[in-house]
């Protein structure tokens, strides 16, 4: 049973507009989420991470949520851009220093 | 420049057979990990590594192997490939609750 669930498989937005992202998972021991992007015939690439302590962490167009409570995770975009479509991967790790992955959601940033 | 290097990009090996991923990452990260990507299912942790000669079963462990016998290599074994192993397989390397780096992957087809 996956411990870390993308719930949509594809997102698409329109050039300018908000893309959220979303993320949830089931082992209360993570304590440290990341965010990656992938394109095609490349590796996934890290984009931004958060801290259980925190509930929010902000990069330039990028930020993360946190609900602990919740055991959610969102990035937002904004704005989006086209050069931003890639499937998105949330990942989140514990003390033992594991990351686990999510299924993925393609993101498709509409001209 | 950081990297990850996987040992091949492209890989067909006969049912059977004894196959050996390669991972070489050159940050001096502590943590190594591989994973399996298929369609719909994301990366899937096979094993990972948080010290020389130290391995930790991820969630699919079964009908691999891996050895660590120095900081910088990681090495995946698929003591006999069978058909149901032919994926993509990502090496990845990260510090401390740090975001990873990811090498290029290997597609593996066993036939």
């Amino acid at each position: 049973d996956q411990q870390v669930k993308q719930n949509s498989p594809s997102l698409s937005v329109q050039e300018g507009r908000i893309s959220i992202l979303n993320c949830d998972y089931t082992n209360s021991m993570f304590d440290y989420f990341l965010w990656y992007k992938k394109y095609p015939a490349e590796g996934p690439t890290f984009l931004i991470s958060i801290s259980s302590i925190k509930d929010k962490n902000e990069d330039g167009r990028f930020t993360v949520f946190l609900n602990k409570s919740a055991k959610h995770l969102s990035l937002h975009i904004v704005p989006s851009q086209p050069g931003d479509s890639a499937v998105y991967f949330c990942a989140a790790s514990g003390r033992n220093n594991d990351m686990r992955f999510g299924a993925g959601t393609r993101l498709t940033v509409k001209p | 420049d950081v990297k990850v290097t996987q040992s091949s990009r492209y890989l067909v090996k006969r049912t059977g057979e004894k196959v050996f991923l390669e991972c070489v990452q050159d940050m001096d990260h502590e943590n190594m990990f591989w994973y399996r990507q298929d369609p719909g299912l994301g990366l899937r942790l096979i094993y990972f590594s948080y010290d020389v000669k130290m391995k930790e079963k991820g969630d699919i462990p079964e009908g691999y192997s891996v050895s660590r016998e120095k900081k910088e290599r990681f090495s995946l074994i698929l003591e006999s490939a069978s058909t149901n192993q032919t994926s993509m397989y990502l090496c990845a390397s990260s510090s401390y609750r740090v975001g990873a780096f990811f090498g290029q992957g290997t597609r593996l087809t066993v036939v």
